[in-house]
């Protein structure tokens, strides 16, 4: 049974570009969210897709944005990337009602991404 | 807004002996705790988690303490063992789904 697939594993971006990280969720989950983890520091809460919207977000501006899709898949795009936006990113996936109490959320490995 | 914190980036622990990792909250209502163990490359994993109607829960080696009047969690490794050699995090929910992480703290067992 897979789990949460993330991809690429790692990329390397220029200040000013844009980046799409992708996210497949658990089997049998419903809703993603995603997280960044900056070096040091637990991750931190971006947003949460759930039907095809976003559900809650976190303290990040509006280059962050991101989609699901009607197979439950989810995007993550950052637009002018700043220094500052070099982090793991991570996925989580749940079944809603389930959510993160006993376990329901699964993390996928999260993407790297540098920004240079 | 409510916030968890740790307060030792890293602990150094002999095998066998017992692992005690600490997290402090603020601003409590009724609440969710939880820890999660995270290796390199990997994605962070549930270990165990306790509601604020309760003072202790346990699985296994695992056994995580809430005092709430001092507004602290603590978890419980014993005995330790060098796979538990990791980075853990203590969290809490908030709202639904949405969790709200500590800085984390890297546990190393020594042989």
């Amino acid at each position: 049974d897979a789990g949460v697939t993330q991809s690429p594993t790692h990329l390397i971006k220029t200040r000013g570009q844009q980046v799409t990280l992708r996210c497949s969720p658990k089997s049998g989950h419903d809703t993603v969210s995603w997280y960044q983890q900056a070096l040091g520091q637990g991750p931190q809460f971006i947003f949460q897709y759930y039907e095809e919207e976003e559900r809650q977000r976190g303290n990040f501006p509006d280059r962050f944005s991101g989609h699901q899709f009607p197979n439950y898949s989810s995007e993550l795009n950052v637009n002018a990337l700043l220094l500052g936006d070099s982090a793991l990113y991570l996925c989580a996936s749940s079944l809603v009602g389930s959510g993160p109490r006993r376990g329901g959320y699964t993390f996928g490995s999260g993407t790297r991404l540098t920004v240079v | 807004d409510q916030q968890v914190k740790q307060n030792s980036p890293s602990l150094s622990v002999q095998e066998g002996r017992i692992s005690i990792l600490n997290c402090d909250y603020t601003n409590s209502m009724f609440d969710y705790f939880l820890w999660y163990k995270k290796y390199p490359a990997e994605g962070p994993t549930f270990l165990i988690s306790i509601s604020s109607i309760k003072d202790k829960n346990e699985d296994g080696r695992f056994t995580v303490f809430l005092n709430k009047s001092a507004k602290h969690l603590s978890l419980h490794i014993v005995p330790s063992q060098p796979g538990d050699s990791a980075v853990y995090f203590c969290a809490r929910i908030q709202g639904a789904q949405k969790l709200v992480f500590g800085q984390g703290t890297r546990l190393t067992i020594n042989p």
